[in-house]
């Protein structure tokens, strides 16, 4: 069955950075597309970047475009979220998330348990 | 300030029926797929539908969706206390080349 485990969250300071992990199996990881989702406490769910299967186009939200990189090593199985620049409001859970189908004509079908990052001082 | 607009809560007796609504704009819902999904609190979300009105494996059928225009509906019947979550809508907008999700919807089964 598929597994989505993420990893790297902890507590930055502002202007600090952090490099999350989410390790993919029971699925051909290279073959689909995958999303980083977040949630500031007791908030809704935020889009936060896209990455093609073959790691050739990247998307991003306004709100992290310049200051988080999105990235893929599908040869360890591995969807990476580097962010830099950190600010208080990027404090939430950060999902990564399997795409089934491509932008605009598909959904997330499966998703990580989260990890907690929090900016603080 | 969500792109696309949801109800902030909704409520119903045990066995009735909730509809809970999401409407958006032609660069994101009018012109792509929606899709639902179901969160319980401390909890990560869960697929509900997909391409509009389709329910993966082990859905119950008590749970609906359509589109139509630049709005979607997700449809819950025979209401039951384990269903007491948030449900969000989501999509991709063209426009913006970014996804874009509701601001989410608390339902209550009194």
């Amino acid at each position: 069955q598929v597994q989505l485990v993420e990893s790297g969250g902890g507590v930055v300071q502002p202007g600090g950075s952090l490099r999350l992990s989410c390790a993919a199996s029971g699925f051909t990881f290279s073959r689909y597309d995958m999303h980083w989702v977040r949630q500031a406490p007791g908030k809704g769910l935020e889009w936060v970047a896209f990455i093609r299967y073959d790691g050739t186009n990247k998307y991003y939200a306004d709100s992290v475009k310049g200051r988080f990189t999105i990235s893929r090593d599908n040869s360890k199985n591995t969807l990476y979220l580097q962010m830099n620049s950190l600010r208080v409001e990027d404090t939430a859970v950060y999902y990564c998330s399997k795409y089934q189908g491509h932008p605009g004509y598909g959904h997330f079908d499966s998703w990580g348990q989260g990890t907690l990052v929090t900016v603080s001082s | 300030q969500s792109v696309l607009t949801q109800p902030p809560s909704v409520s119903a007796a045990p066995g009735q029926k909730v509809t809970i609504s999401c409407s958006g704009s032609s660069s994101n819902i009018g012109n792509n797929y929606v899709s639902w999904y179901q969160q319980v609190p401390g909890k990560a979300p869960k697929l509900l539908i997909y391409d509009n009105n389709n329910r993966p494996s082990g859905i119950p059928d008590r749970f609906s969706g359509s589109k139509s225009g630049t709005s979607a509906t997700l449809g819950i019947t025979g209401l039951q206390t384990g269903d007491e979550a948030d449900y969000y809508c989501g999509t991709w907008d063209s426009s913006l080349s970014v996804g874009v999700f509701g601001g989410g919807t608390k339902l209550t089964v009194l």
